[in-house]
């Protein structure tokens, strides 16, 4: 079955450590997205692709950073210079026509020790 | 300030019921409107959409009504089923593009047997 896949589920990082998080998707989309999630606050988008080798700021950019080497892959970066790091991140990707609403992974929840 | 709200952080009703989950919206040229529906450590999947040319779109027991004057939208749910309990959130678009949408903070929607 298509779909998208983010791991870990968990993850824990020590303070001035850069962190991975990966997401991984077999659903051909050309479009992929990374967002954010806070309690108490809708998805904002950090980063998205629309294509390979190509990709955008959103709304809150700053201390992450992104690549888009393979269409299936879009992994996202949260560095030291990210100040509250703590929260739930949610990728998706999208038909690059805008036919289909967006499919999003199961996230990965980010824990500051 | 956030462009689209959903004033009810939570809501409960009875199996069998009617849910009416309320959307407003601050930025006139929205003009298509999603509904997503979250489960506990799983990410959003899509629900049902409406764009401006209609005031109202309907898909089994859910229903989405758009009040552009008021900008308002509700999504209604009928009967409510126990498997219907998760956070739904509403979302907005200038168009159908992916890195455009605004999501509210969403409405847990527990559904009571």
């Amino acid at each position: 079955d298509g779909g998208i896949t983010q791991s870990p589920k968990y993850l824990f990082r020590k303070e001035g450590q850069n962190v991975t998080l990966s997401c991984e998707q077999n659903l051909n989309h050309d479009a992929m997205y990374w967002y954010r999630q806070d309690p108490g606050q809708g998805l904002r988008l950090i980063y998205y692709s629309q294509i390979v080798n190509d990709f955008q700021k959103g709304d809150i950019a700053e201390g992450y950073s992104v690549s888009r080497e393979k269409k299936e892959s879009f992994p996202l970066t949260v560095t030291s210079a990210q100040k509250n790091p703590t929260a739930f991140y949610l990728c998706a990707s999208e038909d690059r026509l805008g036919n289909q609403p967006q499919h999003f992974g199961d996230g990965t929840r980010l824990s500051i020790l | 300030d956030q462009q689209v709200k959903q004033n009810s952080p939570s809501l409960s009703v009875q199996e069998g019921r009617i849910s009416i989950l309320n959307c407003d919206y601050t930025n006139s040229m929205f003009d298509y409107f999603l509904w997503y529906k979250k489960y506990p450590a799983e990410g959003p999947t899509f629900l049902i959409s409406i764009s401006s040319i209609k005031d109202k779109n309907e898909d089994g027991r859910f229903t989405v009504f758009l009040n552009k004057s008021a900008k308002h939208l509700s999504l209604h749910i009928v009967p409510s089923q126990p498997g219907d309990s998760a956070v739904y959130f509403c979302a907005a678009s200038v168009d159908n593009y992916g890195q455009n949408f605004v999501f509210g903070p969403g409405t847990r929607l527990s559904v009571l047997p």
